[in-house]
Protein backbone atom coordinates (compact mmCIF):
# COMPACT_ATOMS: atom_id res chain seq x y z
CA UNK A 1 0.00 0.00 0.00
CA UNK A 2 1.12 3.69 -0.56
CA UNK A 3 2.37 5.67 2.43
CA UNK A 4 4.01 8.93 2.59
CA UNK A 5 5.99 9.73 5.94
CA UNK A 6 7.09 12.99 6.83
CA UNK A 7 9.21 12.68 10.17
CA UNK A 8 9.21 16.39 11.29
CA UNK A 9 6.35 17.39 12.99
CA UNK A 10 7.23 20.92 13.58
CA UNK A 11 10.28 23.01 13.07
CA UNK A 12 11.02 26.27 13.87
CA UNK A 13 13.87 28.12 12.48
CA UNK A 14 15.05 31.93 12.64
CA UNK A 15 14.78 33.84 9.58
CA UNK A 16 17.12 33.79 6.77
CA UNK A 17 18.22 30.33 7.74
CA UNK A 18 17.76 27.09 5.07
CA UNK A 19 15.40 24.75 6.17
CA UNK A 20 14.98 21.51 4.83
CA UNK A 21 11.52 19.05 5.03
CA UNK A 22 11.85 15.28 4.82
CA UNK A 23 9.59 13.18 3.06
CA UNK A 24 9.74 9.41 2.40
CA UNK A 25 7.34 7.56 0.46
CA UNK A 26 6.28 3.45 -0.01
CA UNK A 27 4.53 2.44 -2.98
CA UNK A 28 4.15 -0.83 -4.95
CA UNK A 29 3.54 1.05 -8.41
CA UNK A 30 6.35 2.16 -10.85
CA UNK A 31 4.86 4.99 -12.30
CA UNK A 32 3.52 7.81 -9.83
CA UNK A 33 3.96 11.28 -9.14
CA UNK A 34 4.96 12.85 -6.35
CA UNK A 35 3.69 16.36 -4.69
CA UNK A 36 4.46 19.46 -2.75
CA UNK A 37 1.48 21.80 -1.59
CA UNK A 38 1.85 24.34 1.22
CA UNK A 39 -0.91 25.24 3.33
CA UNK A 40 -0.80 29.12 5.03
CA UNK A 41 -2.80 29.77 8.14
CA UNK A 42 -5.87 30.44 5.63
CA UNK A 43 -6.32 26.85 4.75
CA UNK A 44 -6.36 27.09 1.19
CA UNK A 45 -3.78 24.40 -0.28
CA UNK A 46 -0.66 25.84 -2.63
CA UNK A 47 1.02 23.90 -5.44
CA UNK A 48 4.22 23.54 -5.19
CA UNK A 49 5.63 21.26 -7.32
CA UNK A 50 4.67 17.97 -9.22
CA UNK A 51 7.74 15.08 -9.84
CA UNK A 52 6.92 12.14 -12.33
CA UNK A 53 8.47 8.52 -11.10
CA UNK A 54 11.16 9.17 -14.49
CA UNK A 55 12.39 12.49 -13.47
CA UNK A 56 15.13 12.17 -10.91
CA UNK A 57 16.76 16.00 -12.06
CA UNK A 58 16.90 18.46 -8.82
CA UNK A 59 14.71 20.90 -9.59
CA UNK A 60 15.25 24.94 -8.44
CA UNK A 61 12.83 27.42 -8.26
CA UNK A 62 13.89 30.87 -6.73
CA UNK A 63 14.17 30.11 -2.91
CA UNK A 64 12.83 26.19 -2.94
CA UNK A 65 14.65 23.20 -4.44
CA UNK A 66 13.66 19.98 -4.09
CA UNK A 67 15.73 16.39 -4.31
CA UNK A 68 14.29 13.09 -5.38
CA UNK A 69 16.19 10.41 -4.97
CA UNK A 70 14.61 6.60 -6.11
CA UNK A 71 17.05 4.63 -4.26
CA UNK A 72 16.11 5.77 -0.54
CA UNK A 73 12.42 7.01 -1.69
CA UNK A 74 12.44 10.21 -0.42
CA UNK A 75 11.60 13.88 -2.32
CA UNK A 76 12.98 15.81 -0.09
CA UNK A 77 12.28 20.15 0.53
CA UNK A 78 14.66 22.90 1.00
CA UNK A 79 14.14 26.19 1.49
CA UNK A 80 16.88 28.82 1.43
CA UNK A 81 16.83 31.92 3.28
CA UNK A 82 13.53 31.40 4.52
CA UNK A 83 11.08 34.02 5.40
CA UNK A 84 8.68 34.66 7.64
CA UNK A 85 6.09 34.17 4.92
CA UNK A 86 7.38 30.77 4.41
CA UNK A 87 5.44 30.13 7.96
CA UNK A 88 2.86 27.19 6.76
CA UNK A 89 2.01 23.39 6.93
CA UNK A 90 3.86 21.61 4.14
CA UNK A 91 2.41 18.69 2.89
CA UNK A 92 4.48 15.93 1.18
CA UNK A 93 1.43 13.76 -1.41
CA UNK A 94 1.82 10.87 -3.28
CA UNK A 95 -0.29 9.71 -6.76
CA UNK A 96 -0.92 5.78 -6.66
CA UNK A 97 -0.54 6.35 -10.22
CA UNK A 98 0.18 8.72 -13.44
CA UNK A 99 -3.85 9.17 -14.53
CA UNK A 100 -5.19 12.29 -14.25
CA UNK A 101 -8.06 11.05 -11.87
CA UNK A 102 -5.59 8.59 -9.33
CA UNK A 103 -5.95 9.35 -5.86
CA UNK A 104 -3.30 11.29 -4.18
CA UNK A 105 -2.11 10.11 -0.74
CA UNK A 106 -1.04 12.82 1.67
CA UNK A 107 1.36 12.55 4.37
CA UNK A 108 0.79 14.20 7.92
CA UNK A 109 2.95 17.22 7.15
CA UNK A 110 5.17 19.42 8.80
CA UNK A 111 4.61 22.96 10.13
CA UNK A 112 7.06 25.12 9.40
CA UNK A 113 7.86 28.17 11.90
CA UNK A 114 9.65 30.91 10.76
CA UNK A 115 11.43 33.41 13.55
CA UNK A 116 11.60 36.63 12.48
CA UNK B 1 -3.41 25.51 -13.06
CA UNK B 2 -6.80 25.05 -12.67
CA UNK B 3 -9.36 27.89 -10.27
CA UNK B 4 -11.38 25.90 -7.77
CA UNK B 5 -13.71 27.77 -5.55
CA UNK B 6 -16.11 26.58 -2.72
CA UNK B 7 -18.91 28.12 -1.34
CA UNK B 8 -19.61 28.84 1.81
CA UNK B 9 -16.19 29.52 3.19
CA UNK B 10 -17.61 28.94 6.40
CA UNK B 11 -20.41 27.84 8.13
CA UNK B 12 -21.89 27.24 11.94
CA UNK B 13 -25.11 25.06 11.74
CA UNK B 14 -27.33 23.58 15.09
CA UNK B 15 -26.46 19.62 15.36
CA UNK B 16 -29.38 17.48 13.39
CA UNK B 17 -29.48 20.02 10.27
CA UNK B 18 -28.07 19.68 6.83
CA UNK B 19 -25.16 21.39 5.14
CA UNK B 20 -24.47 21.80 1.38
CA UNK B 21 -21.27 22.91 0.21
CA UNK B 22 -20.27 23.87 -2.89
CA UNK B 23 -17.43 23.16 -5.24
CA UNK B 24 -16.81 25.07 -8.47
CA UNK B 25 -14.18 24.08 -11.38
CA UNK B 26 -14.06 28.22 -12.97
CA UNK B 27 -11.42 27.04 -15.70
CA UNK B 28 -11.85 23.69 -16.83
CA UNK B 29 -14.51 21.10 -17.17
CA UNK B 30 -13.96 18.54 -14.17
CA UNK B 31 -15.07 15.05 -15.07
CA UNK B 32 -13.60 14.21 -11.42
CA UNK B 33 -13.65 16.08 -8.39
CA UNK B 34 -12.57 14.49 -5.12
CA UNK B 35 -13.40 15.75 -1.35
CA UNK B 36 -11.41 15.52 1.47
CA UNK B 37 -11.84 16.26 5.23
CA UNK B 38 -9.04 17.92 7.80
CA UNK B 39 -9.15 18.27 11.25
CA UNK B 40 -7.35 20.41 13.26
CA UNK B 41 -3.67 19.88 12.87
CA UNK B 42 -4.36 16.94 10.99
CA UNK B 43 -3.47 16.14 7.26
CA UNK B 44 -6.24 15.93 4.70
CA UNK B 45 -8.38 12.20 4.11
CA UNK B 46 -9.89 12.00 1.25
CA UNK B 47 -13.61 10.80 1.61
CA UNK B 48 -14.94 10.63 -1.92
CA UNK B 49 -14.31 10.33 -5.55
CA UNK B 50 -16.90 12.59 -7.39
CA UNK B 51 -17.56 11.46 -11.15
CA UNK B 52 -19.66 13.92 -12.88
CA UNK B 53 -23.06 12.18 -14.10
CA UNK B 54 -22.61 9.19 -12.03
CA UNK B 55 -22.43 7.85 -8.26
CA UNK B 56 -19.49 9.20 -5.53
CA UNK B 57 -17.34 6.47 -4.99
CA UNK B 58 -16.55 6.51 -1.07
CA UNK B 59 -13.68 5.57 0.82
CA UNK B 60 -13.53 3.10 3.44
CA UNK B 61 -15.52 3.79 6.22
CA UNK B 62 -17.00 7.13 5.08
CA UNK B 63 -20.92 7.18 5.52
CA UNK B 64 -22.20 7.84 1.83
CA UNK B 65 -25.59 8.31 3.65
CA UNK B 66 -24.46 10.84 5.72
CA UNK B 67 -22.28 12.55 3.35
CA UNK B 68 -24.18 12.79 -0.06
CA UNK B 69 -22.25 14.07 -2.86
CA UNK B 70 -23.47 15.29 -6.21
CA UNK B 71 -21.54 15.93 -9.42
CA UNK B 72 -24.49 17.42 -11.54
CA UNK B 73 -22.15 19.12 -14.10
CA UNK B 74 -18.51 19.26 -15.43
CA UNK B 75 -18.34 22.36 -13.00
CA UNK B 76 -19.88 21.83 -9.93
CA UNK B 77 -19.93 19.28 -7.20
CA UNK B 78 -21.86 19.15 -4.01
CA UNK B 79 -21.57 17.55 -0.74
CA UNK B 80 -24.09 18.01 1.90
CA UNK B 81 -23.50 16.53 5.37
CA UNK B 82 -26.69 15.27 6.34
CA UNK B 83 -28.41 15.70 10.58
CA UNK B 84 -24.70 17.22 11.01
CA UNK B 85 -23.58 16.33 14.68
CA UNK B 86 -20.25 18.51 16.53
CA UNK B 87 -18.20 15.63 15.22
CA UNK B 88 -18.62 16.46 12.01
CA UNK B 89 -17.00 19.66 12.51
CA UNK B 90 -14.29 19.74 10.31
CA UNK B 91 -12.32 21.64 7.04
CA UNK B 92 -14.17 20.14 3.81
CA UNK B 93 -11.85 20.63 0.82
CA UNK B 94 -12.42 19.96 -2.36
CA UNK B 95 -9.98 19.32 -5.44
CA UNK B 96 -9.94 18.98 -9.42
CA UNK B 97 -7.16 17.22 -11.66
CA UNK B 98 -6.47 19.89 -13.79
CA UNK B 99 -5.06 19.52 -17.48
CA UNK B 100 -1.94 18.92 -16.52
CA UNK B 101 -2.26 15.97 -14.18
CA UNK B 102 -2.04 18.00 -10.95
CA UNK B 103 -4.61 18.31 -8.24
CA UNK B 104 -6.12 21.88 -7.91
CA UNK B 105 -7.90 22.53 -4.32
CA UNK B 106 -10.64 25.09 -3.67
CA UNK B 107 -10.12 27.27 -0.45
CA UNK B 108 -11.84 25.02 1.82
CA UNK B 109 -15.24 25.02 4.27
CA UNK B 110 -14.93 25.44 7.20
CA UNK B 111 -18.17 23.78 9.42
CA UNK B 112 -18.63 24.15 12.68
CA UNK B 113 -21.62 22.24 14.18
CA UNK B 114 -22.41 23.32 17.67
Amino acid sequence: AQKVTQAQTEISVVEKEDVTLDCVYETRDTTYYLFWYKQPPSGELVFLIRRNSFDEQNEISGRYSWNFQKSTSSFNFTITASQVVDSAVYFCALSEGMNRDDKIIFGKGTRLHILP
Amino acid sequence: GAVVSQHPSWVICKSGTSVKIECRSLDFQATTMFWYRQFPKQSLMLMATSNEGSKATYEQGVEKDKFLINHASLTLSTLTVTSAHPEDSSFYICSISGGDDTQYFGPGTRLTVL
